[in-house]
C-alpha cells in the first residue's frame, strides 16, 4: 500500500490568510484526490488533482479558494484561501495506485483552525 | 449517481457482543462498496471493500461485510466487540467503471463499552 505523508499536521490560522498543504506519497499513483471533513462531518470530495493540468473541481468548490497543483506523479498541494472560520476541518490527500486500482488510501490529514 | 446511507450515527456495544453497523447505498450502476475507519486524530483506513466476486468479504481486525444486492446493503459486522474497535466508521460507494470519485456516508461513531 502506498505511504502517504500530509505537511503540517496540524496549524492554527488568522482569518484572511492562506494555507498551503503538501501531500507525499512513496511511490507514483495514478490519481491524487483531496477531501474535507468538516467538525463531526463525513468526508467531501474538493477536487481531483491532475498532473500538468488543472484539478478537476466538485460542486460548491473553486479554484480560487482551493488552488490546487500536482506537478508529478507523487506530490500535490491544496492552498486554502482567504481563509475564514468556515474552514476549519480535516482536509486529507488521497490516492490511487496503479497496482492496486480498487484501493484508495487516505493520508492522516491536516487538520486547520482558522480563528 | 450515488449515495450511501448509514443507519445511526452512535452506536455502542458490550465488549465481546456483536457489532452491526448498517450501510444502504444507491447507485445507478454496478457499484464497488468500501468501509473505512478513522481512530481519533488519525486519517482513515481500509477495512474491507467488495469489488466483483463473494458477497461475503473478509476484512482486517475480525471485520466482514455481506453485499446484498436486492437490499441494497454492505452491513459490516464483527462476532466480538473489543475496547480497541472504538472509532468511527464510514461506508463509501464508487462506481465500479469510468468514475473513482468515492461517495461518503455520514458515518456511524462505535463505542465500546467494558
Amino acid at each position: 500500500s502506498a505511504v502517504i505523508s500530509q505537511k503540517p499536521s496540524r496549524d492554527i490560522c488568522q482569518r484572511g490568510t492562506s494555507l498551503t498543504i503538501q501531500c507525499q506519497v512513496d511511490s507514483q499513483v495514478t490519481m491524487m484526490f483531496w477531501y474535507r471533513q468538516q467538525p463531526g462531518q463525513s468526508l467531501t470530495l474538493i477536487a481531483t488533482a491532475n498532473q500538468g493540468s488543472e484539478a478537476t473541481y466538485e460542486s460548491g468548490f473553486v479554484i480560487d479558494k482551493f488552488p490546487i497543483s500536482r506537478p508529478n506523479l507523487t506530490f500535490s498541494t491544496l492552498t486554502v484561501s482567504n481563509m475564514s472560520p468556515e474552514d476549519s476541518s480535516i482536509y486529507l490527500c488521497s490516492v490511487l495506485q496503479f497496482s492496486s486500482y480498487n484501493e484508495q488510501f487516505f493520508g492522516p490529514g491536516t487538520r486547520l483552525t482558522v480563528l | 449517481a450515488q449515495s450511501v446511507t448509514q443507519l445511526g450515527s452512535h452506536v455502542s456495544v458490550s465488549e465481546g457482543a456483536l457489532v452491526l453497523l448498517r450501510c444502504n447505498y444507491s447507485s445507478s450502476v454496478p457499484p464497488y462498496l468500501f468501509w473505512y475507519v478513522q481512530y481519533p486524530n488519525q486519517g482513515l483506513q481500509l477495512l474491507l471493500k467488495y469489488t466483483t466476486g463473494a458477497t461475503l468479504v473478509k476484512g482486517i481486525n475480525g471485520f466482514e461485510a455481506e453485499f446484498k444486492k436486492s437490499e441494497t446493503s454492505f452491513h459490516l459486522t464483527k462476532p466480538s466487540a473489543h475496547m480497541s474497535d472504538a472509532a468511527e466508521y464510514f461506508c463509501a460507494v464508487r462506481a465500479n467503471f469510468g468514475n473513482e470519485k468515492l461517495t461518503f456516508g455520514t458515518g456511524t461513531r462505535l463505542t465500546i463499552i467494558p
